[in-house]
């Protein structure tokens, strides 16, 4: 079946750095979609990405999607302590209703 | 709006036990699912339904019953609970299935003895 896999699986950067997260999938997905989640929280939707080579950018947060559409990433400029959470793709495949989450990639921000 | 309702947020159980998780949506959605979250293993999708008299099996759907007899709620049933069935489940429902946006519930935290 569908896998998604996220690296790193953790990664910590002080304030002011830049943060990337990878996307992986074993299949070729219709969309994808980004969450976040606070410690303790729930997951909370972020972005859609639907076409081939997509990026859209929210402030200092930038989506791509790969242009096989089996892969994307997430980026954030000059990471603030109000990033820290972890952060999840989840994509969906062709002619199915599933929505497959990744392992995620905890960010943690020291001041 | 309360949005996804989840209940207990927090229950333990002896290994056999049988209990309900129950989830309620009141924004007319008509789809919904059920996610386990485990750490290192990001968030598991157990059964989903595309409306109410439909539910098939996500990923990890084992040890796992769920029914759709309204729009609202997706109760989800475990019938003998394991020690490997100890974590956080969560609900989720959008108005229609992905790429829809997913409002996920506050969780419940399960540990079995």
């Amino acid at each position: 079946g569908q896998q998604v896999m996220q690296i790193p699986q953790y990664q910590h950067v002080q304030e002011g750095e830049d943060f990337t997260t990878y996307c992986n999938s074993s299949t070729t997905l219709s969309n994808i979609q980004w969450y976040k989640q606070r410690p303790g929280g729930h997951p909370v939707f972020l972005i859609q990405l639907v076409k081939s080579g997509e990026v859209k950018k929210q402030k200092r947060l930038t989506f791509q999607f790969g242009e096989a559409k089996k892969n994307s990433s997430l980026h954030i400029t000059a990471t603030q302590t109000t990033d820290v959470g972890t952060y999840f793709c989840a994509g969906t495949g062709y002619n199915t209703d599933k929505l497959i989450f990744g392992t995620g990639t905890r960010l943690q921000v020291f001041p | 709006n309360a949005g996804v309702t989840q209940t207990p947020k927090f229950q333990v159980l002896k290994t056999g036990q049988s209990m309900t998780l129950q989830c309620a949506q009141d924004m007319n959605h008509e789809y919904m699912s059920w996610y386990r979250q485990d750490p290192g293993m990001g968030l598991r999708l157990i059964h989903y339904s595309v409306g109410a008299g439909i539910t098939d099996q996500g990923e990890v759907p084992n040890g796992y019953n769920v029914s759709r007899s309204t729009t609202e709620d997706f109760p989800l049933r475990l019938l003998s609970a394991a020690p490997s069935q100890t974590s956080v489940y969560f609900c989720a429902s959008s108005y229609a299935g992905p790429p829809e946006t997913q409002y996920f519930g506050p969780g419940t935290r399960l540990l079995v003895l």
